[in-house]
């Protein structure tokens, strides 16, 4: 079945460092790929997204690209802010399930002033 | 985006009752919603997915007959826990998705606790 992995947290970082957090999935299918964050308390809000090999989904400074020669779509950001303390869930919707999508452990990230 | 609202947010029932979780979506059909619960510190585990007008299919291991799921409605569905025990204290999360839609969008959950 359909699975999807990232690298444990908590990622404790300095305000202004670059982040990355890993992701690698599993699918049967041609699979879309996405980034959620949750901020304490709240659901989810989707950070970005890639529909297709090759993409790369970008909003508020992260980025991901849809690799699917690794079957990775790892997140990235150049330069973290306070706010952006929260769990990052990474996530795919197959098609050949029935687009549910599936989501990796989620990691915790706290920046640091 | 689309907006998903989720009521209530937080809510303490004692044990032995009943709670209902409304989700709406309240700018398009939702055609699909789905449930989830998560686990502190946990992803989200996905309970049971319902269409419009039919039935929800659970996943597995989830008990239909304790987690009640109505979407009778294009713009809302409740999930009821029925004779709650402290064991179903979780947070709760919906979302939905419109016919056209790839996107899922995600209420702001609810949390639940039973004492």
């Amino acid at each position: 079945g359909d699975s999807v992995t990232q690298m444990e947290g908590p990622v404790t970082l300095s305000e202004e460092a670059f982040l990355t957090i890993n992701c690698t999935y599993t699918a049967t299918g041609y699979p879309s790929l996405f980034w959620y964050v949750q901020y304490p308390g709240e659901g989810l809000q989707l950070l970005l997204k890639a529909t297709k090999a090759d993409d790369k989904g970008s909003n508020k400074g992260f980025e991901a690209t849809y690799r699917k020669e690794t079957t990775s779509f790892h997140l990235e950001k150049g330069s973290v802010q306070v706010s952006d303390s929260a769990v990052y869930f990474c996530a795919l919707s197959d098609s050949a399930a029935g687009n549910k999508l599936t989501f990796g452990g989620g990691t915790r990230v706290l920046v640091k002033p | 985006g689309a907006v998903v609202s989720q009521h209530p947010s937080r809510v303490i029932c004692k044990s032995g009752t009943s709670v209902k979780i409304e989700c709406r979506s309240l700018d398009f059909q939702a055609t699909t919603m789905f449930w989830y619960r998560q686990f502190p510190k946990q992803s989200l585990m996905l309970m049971a997915t319902s269409n419009e007008g039919s039935k929800a299919t659970y996943e597995q291991g989830v008990e239909k007959d304790k987690f009640l799921i109505n979407h009778a409605s294009l713009t809302l569905s409740t999930l009821t826990v029925t004779s709650a025990h402290p064991e179903d204290s979780s947070f709760y999360i919906c979302s939905a998705r419109g016919h056209l839609n790839t996107e899922a969008f995600f209420g702001q959950g609810t949390r639940l606790t039973v004492v």
